[in-house]
């Protein structure tokens, strides 16, 4: 079946450090990957995908490689920001699901400055 | 682009009360629309699917009775909370994926619905 496994927090992190986030994966087919972003109150946002193999996503600094060989899509950052707070969700979904994505339980960041 | 809205944004009603709650596609076509019920701190529970013009698919454990889902159009989806009570109070999400759009769902910003 599908599911996903994220890195649990709560994660503190001092303005400008370095963020991993973990998620790895178990899938039929072959799904794409994405990472959401939820600010407080609010809906979610995506913020990166990869469809196939070997993609990397990247937006705001963010960066996630789909590695199959481990399964896994881990979210980078090379230098944080305040305004890096919220919550992360790693997804998984494909079309050959009907769509259903399959979540991670969310992995909260709070970045002090 | 792929821009979803909720409407409205927080509701407070009186237990007992029905609560619609309204999810748009404002710049494309939904082919499917999903509804998602999301505690404090946790993460997102799929409650149904649905497809325009056809009944919703419900998720084990969800009343289908209780959450009305219609979807009339590619671009408007509706739950209803039928009777509700404190126990339904909780953040709603709606999101929508597009044809040839790799799965991707576009996320509407929530709803807050709290039951007196």
């Amino acid at each position: 079946g599908n599911s996903v496994t994220q890195m649990e927090g709560p994660v503190t992190l001092s303005e400008e450090a370095f963020l991993t986030i973990n998620c790895t994966y178990t899938a039929t087919g072959y799904p794409s990957l994405f990472w959401y972003v939820q600010y407080p109150g609010e809906g979610l946002q995506l913020l990166l995908k990869a469809t196939k193999a070997d993609d990397k996503g990247s937006n705001k600094g963010f960066e996630a490689t789909y590695r199959k060989e481990t399964t896994s899509f881990h979210l980078e950052k090379g230098s944080v920001q305040v305004s890096d707070s919220a919550v992360y969700f790693c997804a998984l979904g494909s079309e050959n699901t009907g769509n259903q994505f399959y979540f991670g339980t969310g992995t909260s960041l709070t970045v002090i400055p | 682009g792929a821009v979803v809205s909720q409407h409205p944004s927080w509701v407070i009603c009186k237990s007992g009360t029905s609560v619609k709650i309204e999810c748009r596609s404002l710049d494309f076509q939904a082919t499917t629309m999903f509804w998602y019920r999301q505690f404090p701190k946790q993460s997102l529970m799929l409650m149904a699917t649905s497809n325009e013009g056809s009944k919703a698919t419900y998720e084990q454990g969800v009343e289908k009775d209780k959450f009305l889902i219609n979807h009339a159009s590619l671009t408007l989806s509706t739950l209803t909370v039928t009777s509700a009570h404190p126990e339904d109070s909780s953040f709603y999400i709606c999101s929508a994926t597009l044809a040839g759009g790799s799965g991707t769902q576009y996320f509407g910003p929530g709803t807050r619905l709290t039951v007196l």
